[in-house]
């Protein structure tokens, strides 16, 4: 069984200030995608990363994957409130027609940026 | 730009009532999937469809939950009867046959089920 933990769960952080949201997966998969989820509102994706050393970044936020230690970060570069929201990973496997399972999530980690 | 178009986007039933969501993909998009997130939770995969076929229902309560998808484009996902646990949020996402190894899922609006 596929599972996907983050870490922390629950973060405040000061605008201005750097930190890292930590991904880590059960087993081998070589796609791990970031979403971003308001209250109440449903995912937007971020990030798809497909293969191992991929690192992607758009705006104040970076991704990165290793898939050898089954690892994703996502990097939150001097903070804005903006950023507040809660963000998942989710991992898929290849299923033997062909296609991907279904996304597994993470229980995402709830952010919150205080000016 | 596209989007997977979902309704209602609010349903507030009675416990025992039969509820039913719809879901419309991104025209073109094979794989279409019902997802579960329970307030406070990550999304849970219900059941995924490759065109008019389901994929996996092994997490869809079969007691109660039902899905179709007829003709390889919309889908429903019913519940028969509701429980005070079913309430949550049932996302719909869908996703195209890649070509650059990215099953990457564009996700819809959301229905809000709350029972009462």
């Amino acid at each position: 069984e596929l599972k996907v933990e983050q870490n922390p769960l629950f973060l405040s952080m000061q605008e201005g200030k750097n930190y890292t949201i930590y991904c880590n997966y059960s087993t081998t998969s070589d796609r791990l995608y970031w979403y971003r989820q308001d209250p109440g509102k449903s995912l937007e994706s971020l990030f798809v990363l497909l293969s191992n050393g991929a690192v992607k970044q758009e705006g104040r936020l970076m991704a990165s994957l290793d898939t050898k230690a089954r690892l994703s970060t996502l990097h939150i570069t001097a903070a804005v409130h903006d950023l507040s929201a809660t963000y998942f990973c989710a991992v898929d496997m290849m299923y033997s027609g062909g296609g991907a399972d279904g996304l597994t999530f993470g229980k995402g980690t709830h952010l919150i940026i205080q000016p | 730009e596209a989007e997977v178009a979902q309704s209602p986007r609010y349903k507030i039933t009675e416990k025992s009532q039969a509820v039913a969501f719809w879901c419309d993909p991104i025209s073109g998009h094979a794989t279409l999937y019902w997802y579960r997130q329970i307030l406070g939770q990550g999304p849970e995969l219900l059941v995924q469809f490759q065109d008019e076929s389901v994929v996996d229902d092994s997490q869809l309560p079969k007691d109660r939950f039902s899905a179709e998808r007829l003709k390889g484009v919309d889908s429903t996902l019913k519940i028969q009867p509701a429980e005070l646990g079913d309430s949550a949020m049932y996302l719909c996402a869908s996703s195209l046959v890649p070509t650059s190894g990215s099953y990457e899922q564009y996700f819809g609006p959301g229905t809000r089920l709350t029972v009462t």
